[in-house]
């Protein structure tokens, strides 16, 4: 299994509170993700970065930051929490290769961290 | 922007079976399509990926197809377990992009 950890794993907070979750890898791949996963929505993007200090927004980044200071950690920071952020979190990591002259991109994700906000 | 389908969105059937899920995508310009495995509660596992210049990609009792100019995969669980009941997704970036845009997931039971 690739390296990653996510913290907390499971946290509970109040609305109005910032919250920051950290990725932590020891692959040393370029490529890092933030993912929410919802009933009814599916995995949907929030953020990735594809280098230190290199980030772009996903799908549904509003209310949500993040930063980048070294390769191995990724943080996702809610500056105010609302009950619509309750989800679960994942981080993902990924590297570009090549295999002759074709590209591809593999991921790998962690374990989750469950948020709840009340 | 990229549109990806799993059909059907839950399957029952008895151990034993020969299964076929199917991954439908919208931009067929694509550099991969990775099938995932979710256990209820926990993070994806990454099952095949199958590159762009590939046909398809087999281990263990699956093998997964790619058709890019007809945007369908096809993930074929042979001789299914109660052990294989799951969410299987998958997820395609779009043209010229590394990122990719996941399925709903398919959950699978298999039943004794």
């Amino acid at each position: 299994d690739a390296g990653i950890t996510q913290s907390p794993r499971h946290k509970v907070t109040e609305t109005g509170t910032p919250v920051t979750l950290r990725c932590h890898q020891t692959e040393n791949h370029r490529y890092m993700y933030w993912y929410r996963q919802d009933p009814g929505h599916g995995l949907r993007l929030i953020h990735y970065s594809y280098g230190v200090k290199d980030t772009d927004k996903g799908e549904v980044s509003d209310g949500y930051s993040v930063s980048r200071s070294k390769t191995e950690d990724f943080l996702l920071t809610l500056e105010s929490a609302t009950s619509s952020q309750t989800s679960v979190y994942f981080c993902a990591i990924s590297d570009p290769s090549k295999s002759g002259t074709t590209s591809y991109n593999e991921q790998f994700f962690g374990p989750g961290t469950r948020l709840t906000v009340l | 922007k990229q549109e990806v389908t799993q059909i059907p969105a839950a399957l029952s059937v008895p151990e034993g079976e020969n299964l076929v899920l199917n991954c439908s995508f919208t931009d067929s310009a694509i550099y991969n399509l990775q099938w995932f495995r979710q256990d209820p509660g926990k993070g994806l596992t990454s099952l095949l990926l199958i590159q762009s210049s590939q046909r398809e990609q087999t281990s263990g009792r699956l093998n997964a197809s790619l058709d890019k100019s007809s945007g369908r995969s096809t993930l074929y669980i042979a001789a299914s377990q109660p052990g294989d009941s799951a969410t299987y997704l998958c997820a395609v970036p779009s043209g010229g992009s590394y990122i990719p845009t996941f399925g709903r997931g398919t959950s699978l039971i298999v039943h004794p």
